[in-house]
């Protein structure tokens, strides 16, 4: 059974910085095409990030050149780095894995929050 | 950058109403559009993709339509669980999947 547990999310202040974990079973997150998707407090949904299978990165422009994707492949862990964070970086932040052909999610995590203020 | 838009924004219906909800992408998406059911607090469930393919164990009563830019999710007859957020994505413009801005169910 496919399962995504969030990590690492709390209380950081503007230009800060923090690491956030999701903890893959069930597959192999390095075989899957793997994405961030967040959701600030009372809005809707906003992609953030994705890495595919052969390493390829993509981000939003909201976050690109601040936020980093990535895989601890031996810890079967999606990895997103996020630097520099703004106050407008506050939400929900929830893994999520594709289906095979990379075109829809049909898997998530619970989310984890992460609040930027000061 | 592929706009989507969501009517209505939010509705309020009661058990056993037909709900229809529909989204229009900014450019012609083909049948690339999902659609995902949100409780608050929980994370989002894929309800339907390709525009009309219904995800396993999602209830008969969910059902999509549509291509190009014009796109509709319908619940034939709403049932109490099926208050929720719902939002269509589109997956045209990988890898940047935008989603919509969200239709609220809630009951009348």
């Amino acid at each position: 059974e496919v399962h995504l547990v969030e990590s690492g999310g709390g209380l950081v202040q503007p230009g800060g910085s923090l690491r956030l974990s999701c903890a893959a079973s069930g597959f192999t997150v390095s075989g899957n095409y793997m994405s961030w998707v967040r959701q600030a407090p009372g809005k809707g949904l906003e992609w953030v990030s994705v890495i595919y299978s052969d390493d390829r990165t993509y981000y939003a422009d909201s976050v690109k050149g601040r936020f980093t994707i990535s895989r601890h492949n031996s810890e079967n862990t999606l990895l997103l780095q996020m630097n520099s964070l703004r106050a407008d970086d506050t939400a929900v932040y929830y893994c999520a894995r594709a289906d095979s052909s990379g075109y829809y999610y049909g898997y998530w995590g619970q989310g984890t929050l992460v609040t930027v203020s000061s | 950058d592929i706009q989507m838009i969501q009517s209505p924004s939010s509705l309020s219906a009661s058990v056993g109403d037909r709900v229809t909800i529909t989204c229009r992408p900014s450019q012609n998406i083909g049948s690339y559009l999902n659609w995902y059911q949100q409780k608050p607090g929980k994370a989002p469930k894929l309800l339907i993709y390709a525009a009309s393919s219904l995800q396993s164990g999602v209830p008969s009563r969910f059902s999509g339509s549509g291509s190009g830019t014009d796109f509709t999710l319908t619940i034939s007859s709403l049932q109490p669980e099926d208050f929720a957020t719902y939002y269509c994505q589109q997956s045209y413009s990988t890898p940047i999947f935008t989603f919509g801005p969200g239709t609220k169910v809630d009951i009348k």
